[in-house]
């Protein structure tokens, strides 16, 4: 097991364009999460998943993100006509069952310019 | 409202020093977390408690249930400590509501 990944680790994009980040979660974990790290602020939560469903989202998640989970297994985010307020690190976390530690993965770093 | 802080934001000591981090949280919780950030971002849990002490090595977490409050210290201070510490916490589920850390310079 080598832990959560997650891909891309950085990506430049233009403001208007959509991206797509992924996370591979611990192999066993049922929940997973995703979380918003901006400069200088500690990460914000933005939705989690048990298996392939959406437990809860945050009302900073708008509507030109999305994140699905289709198998139970990994997890995509995806930010359609990105704006440069949206550049932040992205992190992808998995726990087992929503019970203690939740492992992190590497994040992915994200600049709109 | 659910909020976390942290003091120090900022925190710079020489080698060998005994660190205190703290950490405050507003309402009753289920679990704090404790989390060790180095440049690049990637995030490494320390510490998850609800109640009393925990040790690892020459970390050590305590939390006071009545008074909402919690440190993280950790003896003979070594530069490889430097990074980011940031305090987290279940406001009774599953997601995590953060602190916004604390960074931590150790000088040799």
């Amino acid at each position: 097991d080598t832990g959560v990944s997650q891909n891309p680790r950085h990506k430049i994009t233009k403001r208007g364009q959509n991206v797509t980040f992924r996370c591979d979660p611990i192999s066993e974990h049922n929940r997973l999460y995703w979380y918003r790290q901006t400069l200088g602020q500690g990460p914000e939560f933005l939705t989690y998943f048990q298996n392939e469903a959406q437990l809860e989202k945050s009302r900073l998640l708008s509507d030109r993100f999305s994140a699905e989970r289709p198998k139970g297994s990994f997890s995509t985010l995806e930010i359609q006509r990105t704006e440069q307020g949206d550049s932040a690190m992205y992190l992808c976390a998995s726990s087992l069952n929503g019970v203690g530690t939740q492992y992190f993965g590497p994040g992915t770093r994200l600049l709109v310019l | 409202k659910n909020e976390v802080e942290q003091s120090p934001q900022n925190l710079t000591a020489q080698e060998g020093e005994f660190i205190t981090i703290n950490c405050s949280y507003s309402v009753g919780i289920s679990a704090l977390h404790w989390l060790q950030q180095h440049p690049g971002g990637g995030i490494v849990s320390l510490f998850m408690l609800s109640s009393g002490k925990k040790k690892h090595g020459r970390l050590i977490a305590t939390i006071n249930i009545q008074e909402k409050h919690s440190s993280l210290h950790i003896t003979a201070s070594h530069p490889r400590d430097s990074a980011v510490y940031i305090c987290a916490v279940n406001f009774g589920n599953e997601k995590l509501t953060f602190g916004t850390g604390t960074r931590l310079t150790i000088i040799p």
